[in-house]
């Protein structure tokens, strides 16, 4: 089974929320990655997890803070969001950094209003 | 940083047409992967392709990492193939970068 499950699927927040995007995957993939897809563009990459530990931040802003609890979850915590910032965020996990195969999942569609 | 191209950017086909699209880039790559973006936004997995060629029923895919292009051909199309193609490669483990895509439309 090659799944990897996000929640919510959709998010409308107010500049002033607080709220966080949940992935997750069973597949025993130690490499968990968060990507962001504005409309009509290619997936950007934002932040990597390996074994639990970030191991790259794309240069993005403070108001998004990943958190990687355990192998197989992996949080994004959104605060004080501006309105750009709605996008796609897709979650992907791999066997590991050095099994480059990423599997993606379904995303959810946020909106900042 | 490596560069990824698709060509063409556009592509309307009748159900049952065959087509290819291709991949450029700018640097050898460790990483190649093709995927098909449905229209609610999920990325589905075709090909881990970083050389040589595979084929999943209609679709097939080949890799020439010496000469920096991946092709994705798909045969008699359908209406369920419409959507966006990407393309993706990485030199270095994780930062896989994307291609700009190629959006295909299938009409029966």
């Amino acid at each position: 089974d090659t799944e990897v499950t996000q929640t919510p699927k959709h998010l409308v927040m107010g500049m002033t929320n607080k709220k966080s995007l949940k992935c997750e995957q069973h597949m025993g993939h130690r490499a968990m990655y968060w990507y962001k897809q504005k409309a009509k563009k290619p997936p950007e990459l934002m932040f990597v997890y390996s074994y639990e530990k970030l191991s790259i931040n794309e240069s993005v802003p403070s108001r998004f803070s990943p958190e990687c609890p355990n192998s197989s979850l992996l949080n994004l915590h959104l605060h004080a969001l501006q309105p750009e910032d709605s996008a796609l965020y897709l979650c992907a996990s791999s066997l590991s950094r050095e099994s480059y195969e990423q599997y993606f999942g379904p995303g959810t569609r946020l909106t900042v209003t | 940083g490596i560069q990824v191209e698709q060509s063409p950017p556009d592509l309307i086909l009748q159900e049952g047409a065959n087509s290819t699209l291709r991949c450029n880039f700018s640097d050898s790559v460790n990483n190649l992967q093709w995927f098909h973006q449905n229209p609610w936004g999920q990325l589905i997995n075709l090909f881990y392709i970083p050389s040589g060629t595979k084929q999943n029923g209609r679709l097939s895919a080949t890799t020439v990492a010496t000469e920096r292009y991946s092709l994705l051909y798909i045969s008699s199309s359908q209406t369920t193939d419409s959507g966006v193609y990407f393309c993706a490669a990485c030199i270095f483990a994780d930062k896989l970068i994307f291609g700009t895509g190629t959006r295909l439309q299938v009409f029966p």
